[in-house]
């Protein structure tokens, strides 16, 4: 089983509607992180977050300790927000483990 | 703003040959990192320098080597490439804190033949 699970894999929405990506680890971290890989590769990294709740803009993270899950939500999607969205989990030891990505598809 | 800046950006090799992909960044970060990025898998890390003049490994160093002898640049080295090591590779940079707000370059598509 995978440290780090995102779902779903593949999310197409319709430009404006709220869109939630979820993740779930099974490992004790410190921190949680959520990226944003663009079509043409590159990778930004959007929050880190390691209790309750982080905004910016348009794109809300937050996160579940006791649960062991965070969420992504972006609100009014619009088309240059489709892209890979990455969480990443820092451990106990500092290392990060990293899923395999949501790859987020909206359409006009 | 340059930020992190990977050469080349992208690259094919025969099996056997060397190379060496240059990382360099203009924030004076203290931490640097180099990963992999295969289909279907989330990023890997070969290896990081913590600073100037150290290098670590990480999950996957095997086949890699590494050099940070000035702190704003971070080499990975292929000695002898095999077509395993096919893979998009990236290099970030953290400021204060170990693998917290990380900025990434923009990768290396690399073609093991």
């Amino acid at each position: 089983k995978n440290e780090v699970e995102q779902s779903p894999q593949n999310l197409t929405a319709q430009e404006g509607e709220f869109i939630t990506i979820n993740c779930s680890y099974s490992v004790g971290i410190s921190a949680l992180h959520w990226l944003q890989q663009h079509p043409g590769g590159g990778i930004v990294s959007l929050f880190m977050l390691s209790s309750g709740k982080k905004k910016h803009g348009r794109l809300i993270a937050t996160i579940n300790i006791q649960e062991k899950h965070s969420s992504l939500h972006i609100t009014a999607s619009h088309p240059r927000d489709s892209a890979v969205y990455i969480c990443a989990v820092k451990g106990s030891q500092g290392n990060l483990i990293f899923g395999k990505g949501t790859k987020l598809s909206v359409k006009p | 703003n340059a930020g992190v800046t990977q050469t080349p950006k992208f690259r094919v090799l025969k099996t056997g040959q060397s190379m060496t992909l240059l990382c360099a960044q203009d924030m004076n970060h203290e931490y640097m990192y180099w990963y992999r990025q295969d289909p279907g898998m989330g990023l890997r890390l070969i290896h990081y320098s913590v600073g100037e003049g150290t290098t670590a490994k990480g999950e996957v160093p095997d086949g890699y080597n590494v050099s940070r002898l000035k702190k704003q640049n971070f080499l990975l080295g292929l000695e002898s490439a095999a077509p395993s090591q096919t893979s998009v590779y990236f290099c970030a940079s953290s400021p204060i804190r170990f693998n917290e707000k990380l900025f990434f370059g923009s990768g290396t598509q690399l073609s093991v033949l």
